[in-house]
């Protein structure tokens, strides 16, 4: 099974609203990283926190990390149309593998 | 920059033929990760490459898939005898380094392969 799980599988809000997005995963990890996916740009990294990290931050972006539980959260404060994508979390296995596993997304509907 | 280039980016095939697809990383990546995508699936790792050995090919499903990268650079993918199941879209990504404490991949636009 895959190695992270985003929930929910499909968000729609309204512009201007947050959205939070949870990712879990199963094994120790080095990082986890956030993409996004839309038709127009493909896959895009938005952001990357380490295992020893608990909080990150980038713009309009806020991610959580919590190791104990195995899971993170991004959050997406005053969303916008544009913000409209596929969100998935991707991990590294902190050892014996150099896969990157990512899970199955998070659709994010932001409603003008 | 260029970013990441993949070709070709749509390719319809008869079940049974043989595909190659094919990446051109960033220049002076050493990291490069094939994945495929089914539609409205998240990515599926298949091999990984660290300058033109494959430590990792765990993911690649069977023997009909294979894969290769000459002179640390492109990399081609190759699917033989290609099944109905093996559509589907096929992501390339680049990272500098896979041991750099900061391994973003970059994506390129992907391959859409389909097996009629």
């Amino acid at each position: 099974s895959q190695q992270g799980e985003e929930d929910p599988q499909a968000l729609s809000i309204q512009e201007g609203e947050n959205a939070t997005m949870n990712c879990s995963y199963k094994t120790s990890i080095n990082n986890l990283q956030w993409y996004r996916q839309n038709s127009g740009r493909g896959l895009v990294h938005l952001i990357l926190i380490r295992s020893n990290e608990r909080e990150k931050h980038s713009g309009r972006l806020r991610v959580t990390l919590d190791t104990s539980k195995k899971s993170s959260s991004l959050l997406i404060t005053a969303s916008r149309a544009a913000d409209t994508a596929s969100y998935f979390c991707a991990t590294d296995a902190r050892s014996g593998t150099y896969k990157y596993i990512f899970g199955t997304g998070t659709r994010l509907k932001v409603l003008a | 920059g260029a970013g990441v280039s993949q070709s070709p980016s749509n390719k319809v095939t008869e079940k049974g033929k043989d595909v190659e697809l094919r990446c051109d990383p960033i220049s002076g990546h050493t990291a490069l990760y094939w994945y495929r995508q089914s539609l409205g699936q998240g990515l599926e790792f298949l091999i990984y490459f660290q300058g033109n050995s494959a430590p990792d090919k765990s993911g690649l499903p069977s023997d009909r898939f294979s894969a290769e990268r000459t002179g640390g650079s492109v990399s081609t993918l190759t699917i033989q005898r290609t099944q109905q199941e093996d559509s589907a879209v096929y992501l390339c990504a680049s990272s500098l380094d896979r041991f750099t404490s900061y391994n973003e991949q970059f994506f390129g636009p992907g391959t859409r392969l389909t097996v009629l």
